[in-house]
């Protein structure tokens, strides 16, 4: 069956410590896929996307980076975290009939 | 960048009622789509409407497609307490890479 996972659920992580997300598809090849950030209260602001290996389109300047290490693994990170990265981060899958999202992370710095 | 905008933010009804939420968007697109999100939660895709479509029907959904207007709304019929969440309207503008923009969602409270 085709699934997402992403992890971990929730995070509190000092100001400037480094932070790492992880997101893996299972049942598919070369998926599109995306990070996403929703700050509370708001709507979702795209992060990063990627569609395929190696290859990441940032939208949005910032303190993140993303990688695709793996056909189906896709990675946030920051080397060092402010205070304005604590947010809501989801990762989804993108198909033409519409997104499958993972159960997203809850990060709070502080 | 917001392409989708929702209206109202926020709707309170009782069960049974039926709701109904707008969304207007800036640019062409290819199609929109509702999702739905369950407080603290990943977000479930409801329906998707394409760009030549008006009206589509999902069991006790139904989306209506206003191109000329950049407009889109979503009804529910026959509200449930379980149907509240959060309600996101998103488009897409076309494109191999699928990339969606999101609104900002309306906020769905249906008392018992």
């Amino acid at each position: 069956s085709q699934t997402i996972h992403q992890w971990p659920a929730t995070l509190v992580q000092p100001v400037g410590s480094p932070l790492s997300l992880e997101c893996t598809v299972e049942g598919t090849s070369n998926p599109n896929l995306y990070w996403y950030r929703q700050a509370a209260g708001r709507g979702l602001q795209l992060l990063f996307y990627s569609v395929g290996i190696g290859q990441i389109s940032s939208e949005v300047p910032q303190n993140l980076s993303a990688s695709r290490p793996q056909d189906r693994q896709f990675i946030l990170s920051s080397k060092k975290l402010l205070l304005s990265d604590s947010g809501f981060y989801l990762c989804a899958w993108g198909r033409p009939n519409g997104y499958t999202f993972g159960s997203g992370t809850r990060l709070t710095v502080v | 960048s917001q392409q989708g905008e929702e209206d109202p933010q926020a709707l309170s009804i009782q069960e049974g009622e039926n709701a109904t939420m707008n969304c207007s968007y800036k640019t062409s697109i290819n199609n929109l789509q509702w999702y739905r999100q369950n407080s603290g939660r990943g977000l479930v895709h409801l329906i998707l409407i394409r760009s030549n479509e008006r009206e589509k029907h999902s069991g006790r959904l139904r989306v209506t497609l206003d191109t000329s207007k950049k407009s889109s709304s979503l009804l529910i019929t026959a509200s449930r307490a379980a149907d509240t969440a959060s309600y996101f309207c998103a488009t897409d503008s076309g494109g191999s890479n699928y990339k969606l923009t999101f609104g900002k969602g309306t906020l769905l409270t249906v008392n018992p």
